[in-house]
């Protein structure tokens, strides 16, 4: 139990184009998702935190502009990386917490996304 | 703000030979505290939690951690180390709103 997916898994696309990334919890509903990113040999940072139904509450230093997020239902979230360039690549990750739950957060394999 | 610090960024085991990773973290209230596994290109896997009661902590793969409150600290420990152990392991702890501030990671390699 307690699988979280994300599509793609790796992306590839040239400068100025948008891409989005789906996170979807497989076996329980996620009121919460949370977005990370990472880049290489280093840590994860939150990005933002993705609640069901409302807008998504972004961190500090992270354009809400440009990291698009939409959590439509409870079990699948968005992020749409609009207008990417190379500077944006990095490993995306999502993470799911469980409706009920305050927790834990279960974890998608990431998504590499390689902007030209 | 909470903060963990994970002071070693690389450490080297031998197949067999024991593993300590330490973890210090920085939060003002009772702490929910984790620890993840990460394979190369891979997302993360719990390996542990600790939220309350016994502080020495059992988890998946033969890992265990103990929570020290006096030293801020939740080291992870294995007894006997194998091959697939190598990847990157990163502490956590969960702060307001399920938030989840991650350490900069230990990377392991092991030996043959």
């Amino acid at each position: 139990g307690a699988v979280v997916s994300q599509h793609p898994s790796w992306v590839i696309c040239k400068s100025g184009t948008s891409v989005k990334i789906e996170c979807r919890s497989l076996d329980f509903q996620a009121t919460t998702m949370f977005w990370y990113r990472q880049f290489p040999k280093q840590s994860l940072m939150l990005m933002a935190t993705s609640n069901e139904g409302s807008k998504a509450t972004y961190e500090q230093g992270v354009e809400k502009d440009k990291f698009l997020i939409n959590h439509a239902s409870l079990t699948l979230s968005t992020l749409t990386v609009t207008s990417a360039h190379p500077e944006d690549s990095s490993f995306y990750i999502c993470s799911a917490a469980p409706s009920g739950s305050y927790n834990e957060q279960f974890f998608g394999p990431g998504t590499r996304l390689t902007v030209l | 703000a909470q903060s963990v610090t994970q002071p070693d960024i690389h450490i080297t085991v031998s197949e067999g030979a024991s593993l300590e990773l330490r973890c210090n973290y920085s939060y003002g209230a009772t702490p929910y505290l984790f620890w993840y596994v990460q394979s190369p290109g891979q997302g993360l896997q719990l390996l542990l939690k600790y939220f309350s009661g016994d502080t020495l902590v059992q988890g998946i793969k033969g890992f265990e951690a103990e929570f020290k409150r006096s030293q801020s600290s939740f080291n992870l420990r294995k007894p006997s180390v194998h091959w697939s152990d190598a990847a990157e392991y990163f502490c956590a702890v969960k702060a307001a709103g399920n938030k989840l501030t991650f350490g900069g990671g230990t990377r392991v390699l092991v030996k043959p």
